[in-house]
């Protein structure tokens, strides 16, 4: 069975430094692996996604992730975190089940920008 | 742009009340899931759907059904509203194709805030 684990519900950064946002994943097959972002009071939207291939992926804004099969992760980063940044970040597996693709997140992790 | 459409974005019922929440996509996407999102709790998957009349359960189907009649619609039905199911209700859809570009990628509605009395 699927699972995603986000270590921290909430991180604190100041504005410049580097964000890391930590995912672990569980999955019986080879897995699609996405981050997700909600900015206040709006909709999720894909920030990157690793279906095959290179294991390391450039998002949106910066952002990216790396791929790491031995040890099922799938950290975010970005060097330097700007006030914009401040969101909630989820993690998600996706893999085939019985019939169709289930995709599943994790509990998610609010990031605070500090000027 | 995929538009993914939730026909209430604010409800208040009763306890013991039917409710219908209702979800249309305008993309031909195969795949569609409704979750809900509570704070520390992430998104919860309830059912999903990979094709007309197929269904799946998710991780919380408990109090919950779906009927997915044709394709672009998908409506979450709660028998029987209960105080714990207030919540935030998501509607995404996605289409399927391993390792296309934008396969399984989930495209939201704005979603649904419920509320039962």
């Amino acid at each position: 069975a699927q699972s995603v684990t986000q270590l921290g519900s909430h991180v604190s950064v100041s504005e410049g430094a580097l964000v890391l946002l930590r995912c672990n994943y569980s999955s019986s097959v080879p897995p699609y692996l996405f981050w997700y972002v909600q900015y206040p009071n709006q909709g999720l939207q894909l920030l990157l996604k690793y279906t095959t291939g290179a294991t390391l992926v450039k998002g949106i804004n910066g952002f990216e992730a790396e791929f790491k099969k031995s040890e099922t992760s799938f950290h975010l980063t970005k060097p330097s975190a700007h006030m914009s940044d401040a969101a909630e970040y989820f993690c998600a597996v996706s893999d085939r089940g019985t019939g169709g693709f289930k995709t599943i997140f994790g509990a998610g992790t609010r990031l605070f920008v500090k000027a | 742009d995929v538009k993914v459409t939730q026909s209430s974005r604010y409800l208040v019922k009763r306890t013991g009340e039917k409710v219908f929440l209702e979800c249309v996509q305008d993309m031909d996407h195969e795949n569609m899931f409704w979750y809900r999102q509570d704070p520390g709790l992430g998104l919860r998957l309830i059912y999903f759907s990979y094709d007309v009349k197929m269904k799946e359960k998710g991780d919380i189907p408990e109090g919950y059904s779906v009927s997915r009649e044709k394709k672009e619609r998908f409506s979450l039905i709660l028998e029987s509203a209960s105080t714990n199911q207030t919540s935030m209700y998501l509607c995404a859809s996605s289409f399927l194709g391993q390792g296309a570009t934008g396969a399984n990628v989930l495209t939201f509605g704005a979603g649904s805030r419920l509320t039962v009395l």
